[in-house]
Order: C-alpha cells, then structure tokens, then sequence
C-alpha cells in the first residue's frame, strides 16, 4: 500500500490562508469519507485535527477545515499562526489489506 | 482526562523480540478500540495494528508488513495493551505509538517509545 502523497512544504505568512492537498485513489481517499488530518510538532504525538473529511474534534481551532473531491483531499488553515508550524499528515481508511494508509507529510512554514 | 503511557522500548539485535506496553486511562478500557501506529525516522506515520473492545469481540487486525511477526494482546483488568514484535528487523526501527481507535481515525496518543532495531 503505498503512501497518500502531499507537498513537502507549503508556506505562508502570519495571517493567510494556506491548503495542503492529499492525493490517494479511488481504493482509499476517494472511495470513503474517512479521510482525518494530524498535526505533528516536532518531538511530540500527532494530534488528530480533522476526522471523517471535515469534522473537527472539541478543542481544535475553526481555523483549520477539510475537504475533498475525487481522489484528493484538502486541509486548509485560514489566519495562519505561529503556533501552525508544524508536520501535517492525512491519512485515509483504504481497501487494502493494511486498511489504513497516512500521507507523506507537509512542513507548514510560517513566514 | 485520557492518558496513554508506552514503555517497553529499545536497542534490540536484529532477529530480537520486545514487548512494548502501553497503559491507559480516562476513559472505559475494555471496550475501546486501541491501536499500535509507527513513524520511522523522517517518516510519516504507518498503521500497525488494532484490537477491538470487549462488545466487539477483542478481535485484532493488522498492517500486511508486520501480520505474522507482531502480536497484540490486552489485559483489561490492567487497562493496558501489548504489542509483542518477534523477528525484528532494520525497517521495525521507529517510534511506535499508542492511540484510541475509532476505527476510521485515531484521536488520542501517547508519547511513543523508541525501538531501535541495530547489531
């Protein structure tokens, strides 16, 4: 099963909007809406933001929201803080026999 | 508040086995799904394995690459889960997380354990 591909990187400044894509196939991303998007800071746990496409969990901002259409999912972050910069990882259920598959990974910069 | 705390990591020879464990609180241990997620270094995430709660059987699923070297048990009266990895290799070096498991995503984690797989 190979890995959910998104952009190395992506920046923006303090205040903008960014998104961050999420490309898989229609045996994963585009065949469930059980895509979820975690945020990794360096050292630390992935923190679940985003489950089930677009549902955020109780404590995280409004200013992080999902979609998808087809086989790409979308994380956007609006008002860009400081605290944003980190590693972000989607991850989606897939029919494949190891049943979940994560992303590559994208280094949010905030410049 | 929800807690997970793994312990059972480090060096081991390739070919080793370790049992990394993994306690839990703050929430209903025995029906709740729980599962084994990995990073390598520089890595994203990659899905270990899962066992199911009491209501759904306590069954087990997991990943293709590690299904028949890695086990994961559960002692509910301990409120802890296991995951014992025979046959170790290079590519087992990661950190191994445990998370609360909604089946289709993973809300809580723990701070992970180091395992190194190196002669």
């Amino acid at each position: 099963q190979s890995a959910l591909t998104q952009p190395a990187s992506v920046s923006g400044s303090h205040g903008q909007s960014i998104t961050i894509s999420c490309t898989g196939t229609s045996s994963d991303v585009g065949g469930y809406n059980y895509v979820s998007w975690y945020q990794q800071h360096p050292g630390k746990a992935p923190k679940l933001m985003i489950y089930e496409v677009r549902y955020r969990p109780s404590g995280v901002s409004d200013r992080f929201s999902g979609s998808k259409s087809g086989n790409t999912a979308s994380l956007t972050i609006s008002g860009l803080q400081a605290e944003d910069e980190a590693d972000y990882y989607c991850s989606s259920y897939t029919s494949s026999n190891s049943l979940h598959v994560f992303g590559t990974g994208t280094k949010v910069t905030v410049i | 508040e929800v807690q997970l705390v793994e312990s059972g990591g480090g060096l081991v020879k390739p070919g080793g086995s370790l049992r990394l464990s993994c306690a839990a609180s703050g929430f209903t241990f025995e029906n709740a799904w729980l599962s084994w997620v990995r990073q390598a270094p520089g890595k994203g995430p990659e899905w270990v394995g899962r066992t199911r709660g009491k209501t759904d059987g306590g069954t087990t699923q997991y990943a293709a690459p590690v299904r028949d070297r890695f086990t994961i048990s559960r002692d509910d009266s301990k409120a802890t889960v296991y995951l014992q990895m025979n046959s170790l290799q290079a590519e087992d070096t990661a950190v191994y997380y445990c998370t609360t498991d909604i089946a289709t995503w993973f809300d809580y984690w723990g701070q992970g354990a180091l395992v190194t797989v190196s002669s």
